[in-house]
């Protein structure tokens, strides 16, 4: 079965200081990987999807990129704005997205 | 535009009641997907609606069910609540042909006493 393992689950950084985030996946043929971002209260925000390893995706201070196991959500010089829940998650069959638990970053000024 | 609406945002209910959480996708979607999140946990797929017909279905119990109307919006549907029902219900839409990104609404939170 599918399956979407993010690490750390949390972390705390200091603003300006970058990072990267992971998502490691298990599946039986990529069909696409999605980045979402979840502020308390809201619902998952979508930022990216990649689809085929080597590809690489950017908005703002984010990036992310695709291997043939795993995806990083590189944040760089982030600001106390970027503090929120990154969820990754494997498209699975035709329509439902597999999330995995999440990264809850908080940026400190 | 607007976007995905959900109603109501915050519901409490007593083990063994039956709820009903609504949902209205954004303009021009056809598509719509309901998700459980648990506290600090990512969303779990409950079952997809297209063309008023369940689409595609997750590892839920019977107790769980929905409707697609024809103009689209939808409603879920979970009798004789336990205490692990309560959750973050997200409604997403989507159109209905090859696989477009998920837009979600803000969500309805159930508690369950």
């Amino acid at each position: 079965e599918d399956q979407v393992t993010q690490s750390p689950e949390a972390l705390r950084l200091q603003e300006g200081e970058s990072s990267s985030l992971n998502c490691s996946y298990t599946v039986s043929g990529l069909r696409g990987l999605f980045w979402y971002r979840q502020d308390p209260g809201k619902g998952p925000e979508f930022l990216f999807t990649l689809y085929s390893a080597g590809e690489e995706k950017e908005k703002e201070r984010l990036k992310a990129t695709l291997t043939k196991k795993e995806s990083f959500l590189h944040i760089t010089a982030p600001k106390p704005e970027d503090s929120a829940t990154y969820l990754c998650a494997v498209l699975q069959g035709a329509q439902k997205l597999v999330f995995g638990q999440g990264t809850r970053l908080t940026i400190n000024p | 535009d607007a976007g995905v609406t959900q109603s109501p945002t915050h519901l409490i209910k007593t083990r063994g009641q039956q709820v009903t959480l609504r949902c209205s996708p954004k303009s021009g979607h056809d598509t719509v997907s309901w998700y459980q999140q648990a506290l600090g946990q990512g969303p779990q797929f409950i079952f997809q609606y297209y063309e008023e017909e369940e689409r595609q279905r997750g590892n839920f119990p019977d107790r769980f069910s929905g409707h697609q109307f024809p103009n689209y919006s939808s409603e879920l549907n979970v009798n004789a609540l336990l205490l692990g029902d309560s959750a973050l219900y997200l409604c997403a839409s989507t159109l209905g042909g090859p696989y477009e990104k998920l837009f979600f609404g803000s969500g309805t939170q159930l508690s369950v006493l």
